[in-house]
Protein backbone atom coordinates (compact mmCIF):
# COMPACT_ATOMS: atom_id res chain seq x y z
CA UNK A 1 0.00 0.00 0.00
CA UNK A 2 1.13 3.23 -0.78
CA UNK A 3 -0.03 4.97 2.31
CA UNK A 4 -1.42 7.73 2.99
CA UNK A 5 -1.10 10.56 -0.47
CA UNK A 6 -1.07 14.36 -0.27
CA UNK A 7 -0.94 16.99 -2.53
CA UNK A 8 0.90 19.30 -3.59
CA UNK A 9 3.59 18.88 -1.09
CA UNK A 10 4.60 22.22 -1.01
CA UNK A 11 2.37 25.53 -1.79
CA UNK A 12 3.11 28.96 -2.10
CA UNK A 13 0.90 31.20 -2.41
CA UNK A 14 -0.28 34.98 -1.98
CA UNK A 15 -2.74 36.25 0.34
CA UNK A 16 -5.95 36.61 -0.20
CA UNK A 17 -5.83 33.34 -2.84
CA UNK A 18 -7.79 30.37 -2.36
CA UNK A 19 -5.77 27.20 -1.70
CA UNK A 20 -6.70 23.21 -2.05
CA UNK A 21 -5.22 20.44 -0.46
CA UNK A 22 -5.81 16.75 -1.47
CA UNK A 23 -6.09 13.35 0.33
CA UNK A 24 -6.11 10.13 -0.67
CA UNK A 25 -6.60 7.91 2.47
CA UNK A 26 -5.94 4.38 2.71
CA UNK A 27 -7.67 2.11 0.97
CA UNK A 28 -10.16 0.65 3.27
CA UNK A 29 -10.08 3.01 5.78
CA UNK A 30 -13.39 4.29 7.29
CA UNK A 31 -11.63 7.57 9.18
CA UNK A 32 -10.05 10.51 7.78
CA UNK A 33 -8.81 13.57 9.75
CA UNK A 34 -6.78 16.64 8.95
CA UNK A 35 -4.37 18.09 10.85
CA UNK A 36 -2.50 21.32 10.90
CA UNK A 37 1.31 21.56 12.76
CA UNK A 38 2.67 25.06 13.35
CA UNK A 39 5.50 26.14 15.52
CA UNK A 40 3.23 28.28 17.93
CA UNK A 41 0.74 25.61 18.70
CA UNK A 42 2.34 22.33 17.90
CA UNK A 43 0.02 19.60 15.79
CA UNK A 44 -3.81 20.59 15.81
CA UNK A 45 -6.88 18.37 15.09
CA UNK A 46 -8.81 20.58 12.57
CA UNK A 47 -11.87 17.78 11.20
CA UNK A 48 -12.26 14.03 10.66
CA UNK A 49 -14.57 11.82 8.75
CA UNK A 50 -16.27 8.66 9.24
CA UNK A 51 -17.86 6.86 6.40
CA UNK A 52 -17.05 10.21 4.02
CA UNK A 53 -19.55 12.17 6.52
CA UNK A 54 -17.92 15.05 9.06
CA UNK A 55 -18.06 14.41 12.79
CA UNK A 56 -16.57 16.99 14.40
CA UNK A 57 -15.39 20.50 12.79
CA UNK A 58 -14.72 22.23 15.87
CA UNK A 59 -10.84 22.36 15.34
CA UNK A 60 -11.40 23.98 12.12
CA UNK A 61 -10.42 27.67 13.18
CA UNK A 62 -12.55 29.88 10.49
CA UNK A 63 -15.20 29.85 8.27
CA UNK A 64 -12.67 30.84 5.80
CA UNK A 65 -11.90 26.59 6.29
CA UNK A 66 -14.03 24.09 4.79
CA UNK A 67 -13.63 20.32 3.91
CA UNK A 68 -15.05 17.58 1.35
CA UNK A 69 -14.83 14.35 1.49
CA UNK A 70 -16.98 12.94 -1.95
CA UNK A 71 -15.65 9.32 -1.62
CA UNK A 72 -13.86 6.93 0.32
CA UNK A 73 -11.04 7.81 -1.85
CA UNK A 74 -10.82 11.43 -2.02
CA UNK A 75 -10.99 14.73 0.55
CA UNK A 76 -9.79 17.99 0.22
CA UNK A 77 -9.09 20.95 2.61
CA UNK A 78 -9.96 24.52 1.42
CA UNK A 79 -8.95 27.67 2.46
CA UNK A 80 -10.37 31.00 0.74
CA UNK A 81 -9.18 33.47 1.77
CA UNK A 82 -5.78 32.51 2.54
CA UNK A 83 -3.60 34.54 5.09
CA UNK A 84 -0.60 34.78 6.18
CA UNK A 85 -1.20 32.98 9.56
CA UNK A 86 -2.43 29.93 7.73
CA UNK A 87 0.99 29.29 6.76
CA UNK A 88 1.60 25.70 8.28
CA UNK A 89 2.29 22.09 7.37
CA UNK A 90 -1.43 20.13 7.06
CA UNK A 91 -0.96 16.98 7.94
CA UNK A 92 -3.75 14.20 6.25
CA UNK A 93 -4.05 10.63 8.37
CA UNK A 94 -6.86 7.68 8.15
CA UNK A 95 -7.73 4.69 10.42
CA UNK A 96 -9.01 1.70 10.40
CA UNK A 97 -12.34 0.98 11.96
CA UNK A 98 -12.02 -0.14 15.67
CA UNK A 99 -12.40 -3.96 16.47
CA UNK A 100 -10.86 -5.18 13.86
CA UNK A 101 -8.32 -8.13 15.90
CA UNK A 102 -5.47 -7.30 13.89
CA UNK A 103 -5.38 -3.48 13.87
CA UNK A 104 -4.22 -1.26 16.95
CA UNK A 105 -6.91 0.72 18.04
CA UNK A 106 -6.45 4.43 17.79
CA UNK A 107 -3.63 3.93 14.89
CA UNK A 108 -3.36 6.70 12.67
CA UNK A 109 -1.11 6.36 9.64
CA UNK A 110 -0.12 10.13 8.42
CA UNK A 111 0.59 11.47 5.01
CA UNK A 112 3.75 13.40 4.41
CA UNK A 113 2.05 16.82 4.78
CA UNK A 114 1.74 20.00 2.62
CA UNK A 115 3.88 22.43 3.94
CA UNK A 116 1.48 25.96 3.08
CA UNK A 117 3.50 28.93 3.06
CA UNK A 118 1.24 32.45 2.54
CA UNK A 119 3.22 35.20 1.66
CA UNK B 1 -10.16 13.23 27.11
CA UNK B 2 -6.84 13.10 29.51
CA UNK B 3 -4.78 15.44 29.47
CA UNK B 4 -1.30 14.53 29.17
CA UNK B 5 2.42 15.79 30.30
CA UNK B 6 5.66 14.63 29.24
CA UNK B 7 9.06 16.64 29.16
CA UNK B 8 9.89 19.00 26.76
CA UNK B 9 13.43 17.57 25.74
CA UNK B 10 15.45 15.23 26.43
CA UNK B 11 19.34 14.69 25.18
CA UNK B 12 21.15 10.87 25.41
CA UNK B 13 24.13 9.28 23.33
CA UNK B 14 24.20 6.26 21.02
CA UNK B 15 23.55 3.16 22.60
CA UNK B 16 21.84 4.28 25.49
CA UNK B 17 19.01 3.16 26.61
CA UNK B 18 16.10 6.10 26.82
CA UNK B 19 12.92 6.31 28.77
CA UNK B 20 10.71 8.33 28.41
CA UNK B 21 7.99 9.00 31.43
CA UNK B 22 4.44 10.45 30.49
CA UNK B 23 1.98 11.59 33.16
CA UNK B 24 -1.78 11.13 32.51
CA UNK B 25 -3.54 11.22 36.07
CA UNK B 26 -7.49 11.78 34.34
CA UNK B 27 -7.20 8.44 32.15
CA UNK B 28 -10.42 6.68 31.86
CA UNK B 29 -11.03 2.98 32.21
CA UNK B 30 -11.46 2.67 28.45
CA UNK B 31 -8.76 5.08 27.66
CA UNK B 32 -5.82 3.48 25.51
CA UNK B 33 -2.18 5.03 25.85
CA UNK B 34 -0.33 5.26 22.54
CA UNK B 35 2.77 6.87 21.16
CA UNK B 36 3.80 8.73 18.20
CA UNK B 37 7.22 9.68 16.66
CA UNK B 38 7.40 12.31 14.19
CA UNK B 39 10.68 12.97 12.50
CA UNK B 40 11.62 16.70 10.76
CA UNK B 41 9.65 17.13 7.43
CA UNK B 42 7.42 14.11 8.03
CA UNK B 43 3.87 13.23 9.71
CA UNK B 44 3.96 11.12 12.65
CA UNK B 45 4.30 7.58 12.81
CA UNK B 46 2.91 5.05 15.64
CA UNK B 47 5.19 3.68 17.23
CA UNK B 48 3.25 1.57 20.29
CA UNK B 49 0.47 1.26 22.35
CA UNK B 50 -1.47 -0.92 25.65
CA UNK B 51 -3.49 -0.54 27.98
CA UNK B 52 -2.42 -1.97 31.30
CA UNK B 53 1.62 -3.63 31.98
CA UNK B 54 3.91 -4.33 29.69
CA UNK B 55 4.05 -4.18 25.59
CA UNK B 56 7.01 -4.57 23.33
CA UNK B 57 7.43 -4.99 19.82
CA UNK B 58 10.60 -4.04 17.67
CA UNK B 59 10.77 -0.60 18.37
CA UNK B 60 9.79 -0.23 21.88
CA UNK B 61 8.59 -1.37 25.25
CA UNK B 62 5.95 1.04 27.09
CA UNK B 63 5.12 -0.05 30.80
CA UNK B 64 2.48 0.50 32.02
CA UNK B 65 1.38 0.69 36.05
CA UNK B 66 -1.47 -1.05 37.51
CA UNK B 67 -2.96 2.52 37.92
CA UNK B 68 -2.07 3.51 34.61
CA UNK B 69 -1.70 6.76 35.97
CA UNK B 70 1.84 6.97 34.07
CA UNK B 71 3.45 5.42 31.03
CA UNK B 72 7.19 4.87 29.91
CA UNK B 73 8.38 4.16 26.40
CA UNK B 74 11.68 2.53 26.13
CA UNK B 75 14.10 2.65 23.47
CA UNK B 76 16.31 -0.03 24.06
CA UNK B 77 20.42 1.23 22.23
CA UNK B 78 18.92 4.10 20.30
CA UNK B 79 20.79 5.49 17.34
CA UNK B 80 21.26 8.91 15.92
CA UNK B 81 17.97 7.86 13.64
CA UNK B 82 16.13 7.96 16.64
CA UNK B 83 16.28 11.64 17.30
CA UNK B 84 12.53 12.86 16.65
CA UNK B 85 10.13 14.31 18.71
CA UNK B 86 7.49 11.52 20.37
CA UNK B 87 4.33 11.76 21.58
CA UNK B 88 2.49 10.06 24.35
CA UNK B 89 -1.79 10.30 23.92
CA UNK B 90 -4.48 9.00 25.46
CA UNK B 91 -7.47 8.07 23.72
CA UNK B 92 -10.17 5.21 24.13
CA UNK B 93 -11.38 2.71 21.37
CA UNK B 94 -10.74 5.20 18.22
CA UNK B 95 -13.12 7.37 19.69
CA UNK B 96 -14.00 9.56 16.76
CA UNK B 97 -10.22 10.40 15.91
CA UNK B 98 -9.88 12.44 18.79
CA UNK B 99 -6.23 12.46 19.84
CA UNK B 100 -4.89 15.46 21.26
CA UNK B 101 -1.22 15.72 20.76
CA UNK B 102 0.65 17.61 23.20
CA UNK B 103 3.86 18.79 22.52
CA UNK B 104 5.90 16.11 23.20
CA UNK B 105 9.43 15.20 23.80
CA UNK B 106 11.86 16.10 21.61
CA UNK B 107 14.82 13.47 21.57
CA UNK B 108 18.36 14.65 20.89
CA UNK B 109 20.73 11.58 20.23
CA UNK B 110 23.86 12.57 19.80
CA UNK B 111 27.20 10.14 18.93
Amino acid sequence: DAGVIQSPRHEVTEMGQEVTLRCKPISGHDYLFWYRQTMMRGLELLIYFNNNVPIDDSGMPEDRFSAKMPNASFSTLKIQPSEPRDSAVYFCASSPSPGLADISTDTQYFGPGTRLTVL
Amino acid sequence: LAKTTQPISMDSYEGQEVNITCSHNNIATNDYITWYQQFPSQGPRFIIQGYKTKVTNEVASLFIPADRKSSTLSLPRVSLSDTAVYYCLVGGDNQGGKLIFGQGTELSVKP
